[in-house]
């Protein structure tokens, strides 16, 4: 059975970095993208990019290009998503996703980042 | 970018028909995916390539996918169905994942 674990919750102040990560069990690591999207509080979900586990190829949306770095480690099947030059509208829960037959079949449980002075 | 519109806003009486739309350019050439978010969880897959459910969900659930719009409709529909709502396809020009904006379902 596919299980997707994110880290706790993070408080970080403007200007600083957070790293989520997200464990993987229950199917071949490297055989599927991980995918991470954002939802600020009570607003929609955005997808912020995509990390391939086998080669490490990375696609990410304009918004975060110049801020995200995404990564694995595929000895303990855990993907990282790490945002730098946090502010405040970056508060909101990120969750990394895995796909199966095109769409989103399976979610972390979500990782709320809090950015607070 | 590629932009999926999706009203705010639906509401419904227990035992009628929802229907939320997701209109996008010629969105009827591409895959669609639904998604139900429950106030704290994680949000949840209820409709994959167009019109295909998810083992476990309840077969009151249905999509379509043609021209401009795509539509995801809930049978008799239920207080436990009251949730938000969001549209998903794989932008083909840019690789990209696109969201809709998100329908709230009010069941009344």
């Amino acid at each position: 059975q596919v299980h997707l674990v994110q880290s706790w919750a993070e408080v970080k102040k403007p200007g600083a970095s957070v790293k989520v990560s997200c464990k993987a069990s229950g199917y071949t690591f490297t055989g599927y993208h991980i995918h991470w999207v954002r939802q600020a509080p009570g607003q929609g979900l955005e997808w912020m990019g995509r990390i391939n586990p086998n080669s490490g190829g990375t696609n990410f949306a304009q918004k975060f290009q110049a801020r995200v770095t995404m990564t694995t480690d595929t000895y303990f099947s855990t993907a990282y998503m790490e945002l730098s030059r946090l502010g405040f509208d970056d508060t909101g829960v990120y969750y990394c996703a895995r796909v199966e037959r095109g769409s989103f079949f399976y979610w972390g449980q979500g990782t709320l980042v809090s950015v607070s002075s | 970018s590629y932009v999926l519109t999706q009203p705010p806003s639906v509401s419904v009486a227990p035992g009628k028909t929802a229907r939320i739309t997701c209109g996008g350019n010629n969105i009827g050439s591409t895959s669609v995916h639904w998604y139900q978010q429950k106030p704290g969880q994680a949000p949840l897959l209820v409709i994959y390539y167009d019109s295909d459910r998810p083992s476990g969900i309840p077969e009151r659930f249905s999509g379509s996918n043609s021209g401009n719009t795509a539509t995801l409709t809930i049978f008799r529909v239920e207080a436990g169905d009251e949730a938000d709502y969001y549209c998903q396809v794989s932008d083909s020009s840019s690789d990209h994942v696109v969201f809709g904006g998100g329908t709230k379902l009010t069941v009344l």
